[in-house]
């Protein structure tokens, strides 16, 4: 199946620093990813819609400056968290769906960070 | 909005017994229905895609059906293994903005 890589796996950072994650289909190209974030046993809440070669698209209340997403190749998303805080911590998901496939085939997710912030 | 719920929360059983996970959605404007698998800490893996007009997938020993009329569907995993342990997770995508809404999941425990 569809490789989805996500990179670092675990990040602990000082608070106000900023931490970058990155996103990459392997085996396939995505114009369109997205970022979720997940609280423990909760469900995926999705933050923002990554557009290759264009602005990113946020839900209602997800800061877009506080969470600064480029989108710069069919290859790889960033999310990159800004000035961060303890309330930040959580864990951060990415997802993407082949091109070919159009807007309702399968979304295949990374593995996940893990955020921490002192 | 569209409201995914998934019961029970959690689920114990013991190995080789039949595992039946519910899922529910309130609004039935659907592309799809996807399951997914998540093991503690890491991210999701993709399961089975349900696209709206199918009833049914299957793939090895899970099952999955879809009524989009009344908003359900099920995941079967036939004659489960410790290995089947893992929170189970449902997503719909809506067709009106193609976004995907989740369940919280369902935590499985297969014992030895």
């Amino acid at each position: 199946g569809a490789v989805v890589s996500q990179h670092p796996s675990r990040v602990i950072c000082k608070s106000g620093t900023s931490v970058k994650i990155e996103c990459r289909s392997l085996d396939f190209q995505a114009t369109t990813m997205f970022w979720y974030r997940q609280f423990p046993k909760q469900s995926l809440m999705l933050m923002a819609t990554s557009n290759e070669g264009s602005k990113a698209t946020y839900e209602q209340g997800v800061e877009k400056d506080k969470f600064l997403i480029n989108h710069a190749s069919l290859t790889l998303s960033t999310l990159t968290v800004t000035s961060a805080h303890p309330e930040d911590s959580s864990f951060y998901i990415c997802s993407a769906r082949d091109r070919l496939a159009g807007a309702t085939g399968e979304l295949f997710f990374g593995e996940g960070s893990r955020l921490t912030v002192l | 909005k569209q409201e995914v719920t998934q019961i029970p929360a959690a689920l114990s059983v013991p190995e080789g017994e039949n595992l039946v996970l519910n899922c529910s959605f309130t609004d039935s404007a659907i592309y799809n229905l996807q399951w997914f698998r998540q093991d503690p800490g890491k991210g999701l893996t993709s399961l089975l895609l349900i696209q709206s007009s199918q009833r049914e997938q299957t793939s090895g020993r899970l099952n999955a059906s879809l009524d989009k009329s009344s908003g359900r569907s099920t995941l079967y995993i036939a004659a489960s293994q410790p290995g089947d342990s893992a929170t189970y997770l449902c997503a719909v995508q809506s067709s009106n903005d193609y976004k995907l809404s989740f369940g919280a999941g369902t935590t499985v425990t297969v014992r030895a």
